[in-house]
């Protein structure tokens, strides 16, 4: 069964350094999506960068890459140079057609001043 | 593009009265999903459509929830009767083709209480 794990319920970052939320997934099938979304205190689900299966290279948006490692089933999230904006819940989530998209429980981030 | 509208955006019930949630997705898209949100389960499929067509409602939780997309820009998430256990923020969102391997958009939440 497909399945999501975000092991970290909460992390502590100081203003403008790095931070990787981890995020690790299980499925037998070799084609699927990895996505992660940001859901600040407001209650939205904002998009934030994908990984394909087939994808060779890491994705990157900006200020966010993902780490994908395969072969481990990771797909960790990077965050360069946090920000105080970036205080908010992060959900890792897959995808595979014909089955059900399904999420982590969520990491909170909290970026400190 | 306004984005995918979910109405209302905050319900207040009591106990077996009927609920209806209601969703707009964005104009062109021919997927839309149906999410759930709680503390204890966190954020789950309850149900997506394809061209108006339901595809998997396996996530719905039971027969008090029904779904429905009478056409491309309008779907309805009812819930008769409602009950305390139904408290949650249900989430509708909608993606351009091959959504799992594209984008969904989510629309802002209807945080529902059942009293």
């Amino acid at each position: 069964a497909q399945k999501i794990t975000q092991t970290q319920p909460g992390m502590f970052v100081q203003e403008k350094e790095a931070v990787t939320l981890d995020c690790t997934y299980d499925t037998s099938d070799p084609s699927y999506g990895l996505f992660w979304y940001k859901q600040p205190s407001s209650g939205e689900m904002i998009f934030l960068i994908y990984q394909g299966s087939y994808d060779q290279q890491n994705a990157t948006e900006g200020r966010y890459s993902l780490n994908f490692q395969k072969a481990r089933k990771s797909a960790n999230l990077v965050i360069s140079a946090s920000q105080l904006g970036d205080s908010a819940m992060y959900f890792c989530g897959m995808g595979q057609a014909g089955t059900a998209l399904i999420f982590g429980k969520g990491t909170t981030l909290s970026v400190s001043s | 593009d306004a984005g995918v509208i979910q109405s209302p955006r905050h319900e207040v019930t009591e106990m077996g009265q009927e609920v209806t949630l209601r969703c707009k997705p964005i104009s062109g898209h021919d997927y839309l999903f149906w999410y759930r949100q709680t503390m204890m389960r966190g954020l789950e499929l309850l149900i997506y459509f394809n061209n108006n067509v339901p595809i998997d409602d396996s996530g719905m939780p039971e027969d008090r929830f029904s779904a429905k997309m009478p056409n491309a820009s309008f779907s309805t998430l009812k819930i008769q009767p409602s009950e305390p256990r139904d408290s949650a923020v249900y989430f509708c969102a909608s993606s351009l083709a091959r959504p799992f391997y594209n984008e969904q958009f989510f629309g802002p939440g209807t945080r529902l209480t059942v009293l």
